[in-house]
């Protein structure tokens, strides 16, 4: 169960689009539609934001969208505000009613 | 309004135990799959357990087998997460999940709960 790969780091300017990957195996992401993107803000408890690779639940904007190639997911984060500085996680099933997050990745609005 | 208030956290010696709670409302909570995940200080988020509306089901990280147990009591619409031979590394905040969907996503969190395991 190891955990999937993210960069520790992204960064972008107001307006600008960011991506950030989210590396796993066949065994997780590149064996089910069933990767998720969590939003965390200081202190507070993790946000849904895509789920199923690419469906964002009731009232996340459009700017957040997911996608997937083989084992490589990824978010982007178009028209950066400000209030999308925050840490993000990958997610995906891994099989027998198992989940493995990914390490996160600090995104910084410029 | 989906309600998960998290308790039990705490100071404890290793190989200590202790006994987390949720008190879950707003919604059925005995319709709803539940899991803790938990978040070590400055780290990122581990899925520690799953279990199915009616308890029948248990699903645990490898770390923590044998040691937790995750259990609920749908009557009074709270999930437990039972801790023993703490370590460590255990040392988090432990949130409370709601589980929604085939691909056991997290719609809703509690604030969490933090468990220090320290001498």
């Amino acid at each position: 169960q190891s955990a999937l790969t993210q960069p520790p780091s992204a960064s972008g300017s107001p307006g600008q689009s960011v991506t950030i990957s989210c590396t796993g195996t066949s065994s997780d992401v590149g064996g089910y539609n069933y990767v998720s993107w969590y939003q965390q803000h200081p202190g507070k408890a993790p946000k849904l934001m895509i789920y199923e690779v690419s469906k964002r639940p009731s009232g996340v904007p459009d700017r957040f969208s997911g996608s997937k190639s083989g084992n490589t997911a990824s978010l982007t984060v178009s028209g950066l505000q400000a209030e999308d500085e925050a840490d993000y996680y990958c997610s995906s099933y891994a099989g027998s009613k198992r989940v493995v997050f990914g390490g996160g990745t600090k995104l910084t609005v410029l | 309004e989906v309600q998960l208030v998290e308790s039990g956290g705490g100071l404890v010696q290793p190989g200590g135990s202790l006994r987390l709670s949720c008190a879950a409302s707003g919604f059925t909570f005995s319709s709803y799959w539940m899991s803790w995940v938990r978040q070590a200080p400055g780290k990122g988020l581990e899925w520690v357990a799953n279990i199915k509306q009616d308890g029948s089901e248990k699903y645990y990280v490898d770390s923590v087998k044998g040691r937790f147990t995750i259990s609920r009591d749908n009557a009074k619409n709270s999930l437990y997460l039972q801790m023993n031979s703490l370590r460590a590394e255990d040392t988090a905040v432990y949130y409370c999940a709601r589980v929604w969907g085939w691909g056991y996503y997290f719609d809703y969190w509690g604030q969490g709960t933090l468990v220090t395991v320290s001498s």
